[in-house]
C-alpha cells in the first residue's frame, strides 16, 4: 500500500541526540497524526495537521514537535532524544477528523 | 481521561470458539470504527458505524452501535487463528477538526 510511507522504519540512538522521523503521503489528504504505541498504552496522540502549516497538540506532545510545509509531509521531531521515548511511532492520514483514518507501517525507536 | 474503555484487555481462546469485545464510554460518539492490528503493522480499518443501534456483518464478525452510541461491541463467530491480533475502537466526535479518540485496544489470541 503506497499511500503512505514513513521513514525510517527503524533507529537506534543515543540520549540527547535530534531525531526526525518523516510521514509522506500521495492521497492528497489534509488530516495527519502522529502516534506513539507503547504496551498498556495504546495509541496516543502527539501532534497532528489540519492543513500546511497547521498543528495542534495531543495528549502526549511533550518533548516533541512538527512541521507541516507542504500536503505531503508531515514531519515529528524529537529535539533532545530520551529513553521515555523508546517507543513505536505511527503516522495517519484521513479526509476528515471523523473519518476512517489509514495508517502507515510504523517507526521503530529506541534511545539508549 | 481515557473516553472509551476496552474489555477484556486480554482473550486466548480456541478455535472455533465464539468471542465478544466491548467498547464502552460515558460520552457520546458520532462514530464508531474498529481497526485490527497485526504484528509489525500499523491498524487497518474493519468498519465505521454511524446510527445508534446499527448492526453491521463482515464475514464471521458482526459489529454494534449501542442504541445511545455511547458503546459498541464487536463479535466473532467461529473464530480463527487468522483473527488473532489487537483490536481498537476509535470514536468520532464531530467537533471542528477535534480527532478521533482510541481506545486501549484488544489483544486477542486464537489458539489452532
Amino acid at each position: 500500500d503506497a499511500g503512505i510511507t514513513q521513514s525510517p522504519r527503524h533507529k537506534v540512538t543515543e540520549t540527547g541526540t535530534p531525531v526526525t522521523l518523516r510521514c509522506h503521503q500521495t492521497e492528497n489528504h489534509r488530516y495527519m497524526y502522529w502516534y506513539r504505541q507503547d504496551p498498556g498504552h495504546g495509541l496516543r496522540l502527539i501532534h497532528y495537521s489540519y492543513g500546511v502549516k497547521d498543528t495542534d497538540k495531543g495528549e502526549v506532545s511533550d518533548g516533541y514537535s512538527v512541521s507541516r510545509s507542504k500536503t505531503e509531509d508531515f514531519l515529528l521531531t524529537l529535539e533532545s532524544a530520551t529513553s521515555s521515548q523508546t517507543s513505536v511511532y505511527f503516522c495517519a492520514i484521513t479526509t476528515g477528523p471523523n473519518s476512517p483514518q489509514h495508517f502507515g507501517d510504523g517507526t521503530r525507536l529506541s534511545i539508549l | 481521561t481515557q473516553l472509551l474503555e476496552q474489555s477484556p484487555q486480554f482473550l486466548s481462546i480456541q478455535e472455533g470458539e465464539n468471542l465478544t469485545v466491548y467498547c464502552n464510554s460515558s460520552s457520546v460518539f458520532s462514530s464508531l470504527q474498529w481497526y485490527r492490528q497485526e504484528p509489525g503493522e500499523g491498524p487497518v480499518l474493519l468498519v465505521t458505524v454511524v446510527t445508534g443501534g446499527e448492526v453491521k456483518k463482515l464475514k464471521r464478525l458482526t459489529f454494534q452501535f449501542g442504541d445511545a452510541r455511547k458503546d459498541s461491541s464487536l463479535h466473532i463467530t467461529a473464530a480463527q487463528p487468522g483473527d488473532t491480533g489487537l483490536y481498537l475502537c476509535a470514536g468520532g466526535r464531530n467537533s471542528g477538526n477535534t480527532p478521533l479518540v482510541f481506545g486501549k485496544g484488544t489483544r486477542l489470541s486464537v489458539i489452532a
